[in-house]
């Protein structure tokens, strides 16, 4: 079974440009979530899809960043424009149960260097 | 929102059992402890989860007392390949995905 894939691996932008990251889920997998980890710090969260639906995007650090999921199947998060602070992985991850607290599935992350 | 508090480093030595220790004193009635291993350049991958008492899988075994306060993660026989961070994570599953914290982890080396 193909686990979560997210593309691309790594980016290297200047600040002011757009970046685009992919997240292929596990199939059959309603919940997909993003986190990211900046500068060293902690895994956060970002946001939790069901399905289509934005179930919870209140870890979303500001209108920059845009995350979606037409479909219900592949999730894209675009940061527009990107600055210093958005470096860092980006990780997704996806489950079947809606219980947040279960295993959820992580892909192997997108490293984002904005410079 | 329980809080953890886990050590922020161990070594240990291929084939002894590793204990890695959690606390929570915070923890809710309806709170799970869960942990996760990250290897570098990997995401987090989930290990165990439990409410009470003992939990074994087919890696690790999780132990947590009467007042749940804390928890203990137990690998047995460690080798090489074990060593990566470990999170401790404790919330309910049915709370929004947004109270999920990872912490700092415990960074856990392994020696020949």
């Amino acid at each position: 079974e193909a686990g979560v894939t997210q593309f691309p691996s790594h980016s290297v932008i200047e600040k002011g440009q757009t970046v685009t990251l992919r997240c292929d889920p596990i199939s059959g997998h309603d919940n997909l979530y993003w986190y990211r980890r900046v500068m060293g710090k902690e895994i956060k969260f970002l946001l939790h899809f069901v399905k289509e639906s934005k179930q919870d995007e209140s870890g979303m650090p500001n209108n920059r960043f845009l995350a979606e999921r037409t479909g219900g199947t592949y999730s894209t998060l675009k940061v527009q424009p990107a600055e210093l602070e958005d470096s860092g992985v980006y990780f997704c991850a996806s489950s079947q149960e809606p219980q947040t607290y279960n295993e959820q599935f992580f892909g192997p992350g997108t490293r984002l260097t904005v410079l | 929102l329980a809080k953890t508090t886990q050590p922020i480093s161990m070594d240990s030595y291929e084939g002894q059992e590793v204990n890695i220790t959690c606390s929570h004193n915070n923890i809710a009635t309806n709170d799970y402890i869960t942990w996760y291993q990250q290897f570098p350049s990997q995401g987090p991958r989930f290990i165990i989860q439990g409410y009470k008492t003992k939990v074994t899988n087919e890696v690790a075994s999780l132990f947590i007392p009467a007042d749940r306060k804390s928890s203990t993660l137990s690998l047995p026989r460690v080798s090489l390949s074990d060593t990566a961070v470990y999170y401790c994570l404790v919330g309910d599953p049915y709370s929004s995905a947004s109270k999920i914290i990872f912490g700092s982890g415990t960074r856990l080396s392994i020696r020949p």
